[in-house]
């Protein structure tokens, strides 16, 4: 069965430096999709970056940036410029889509406290 | 700006009686997913549907839990009767389906409450 880890229970950062949320998985399937949301207080559960397990190039979003290794099965996101709005919990996802059946499997999310 | 939306937003009530829940999906999106947020299960993905036609729903109990889309503009799903056990944050979320390539977008969530 496919699982995702989130070992950090809680992060700081202050105000304009950088962070990276950590991330594992574990999976038996070569084709699968990673993604990090992020959920502020109000609830709202917003994408913040996707990875395609088979491009080997890491994706980026302005100054979200992941570091994926899928030898490892790590799929770590870099904060960059961190920004008080950045503070929300942070999930990792893991989807994979066989035989016309999804699999959605969540980490158990990061607080990410930003420090002005 | 395309979004999902929930109804209610929030909604408390006493253990037996029969709650709704509502989603309407982004306009033109045709999979729906219906989650389940707790402090102690995190996220767990209840049931989904494509093209209005429930697709997996493993993840739901299914002596109480109901889920359906009577249109493509609107999933529901049902609990009756409620426990206290149920109390948590339910998300719908919608997805344009091409099969592999969609990506999700959530709603605001509705938080439950079973006393």
């Amino acid at each position: 069965a496919q699982t995702v880890t989130q070992s950090q229970p809680e992060m700081s950062v202050q105000e304009a430096e950088t962070v990276t949320l950590s991330c594992t998985y574990d999976t038996s399937e070569s084709d699968y999709y990673l993604f990090w949301y992020k959920q502020p207080p109000s609830r709202q559960m917003i994408l913040v970056i996707r990875q395609e397990a088979y491009k080997q190039q890491n994706a980026t979003e302005n100054r979200f940036s992941v570091n994926f290794q899928k030898a490892a099965k790590s799929f770590s996101l870099k904060i960059s410029d961190s920004q008080l709005g950045d503070a929300a919990m942070y999930f990792c996802a893991y989807r994979s889509f066989t035989s016309g059946t999804y699999k959605y499997i969540f980490g158990t999310g990061t607080r990410l406290k930003v420090l002005a | 700006d395309a979004r999902v939306t929930q109804t209610p937003r929030d909604k408390v009530t006493e253990m037996g009686q029969e709650v709704t829940m509502r989603c309407q999906p982004i306009l033109g999106h045709n999979t729906v997913f219906w989650y389940r947020q707790t402090m102690m299960q995190g996220l767990e993905l209840l049931a989904y549907f494509r093209n209005r036609a429930p697709l997996d729903d493993s993840g739901m109990p299914k002596d109480r839990f109901s889920a359906e889309m009577p249109d493509a503009t609107l999933a529901t799903l049902k609990i009756q009767p409620s426990e206290p056990r149920d109390s948590a944050v339910y998300f719908c979320a919608s997805a344009l389906g091409t099969g592999d390539q969609e990506t999700q977008y959530f709603g605001p969530g509705t938080r439950l409450l079973v006393l």
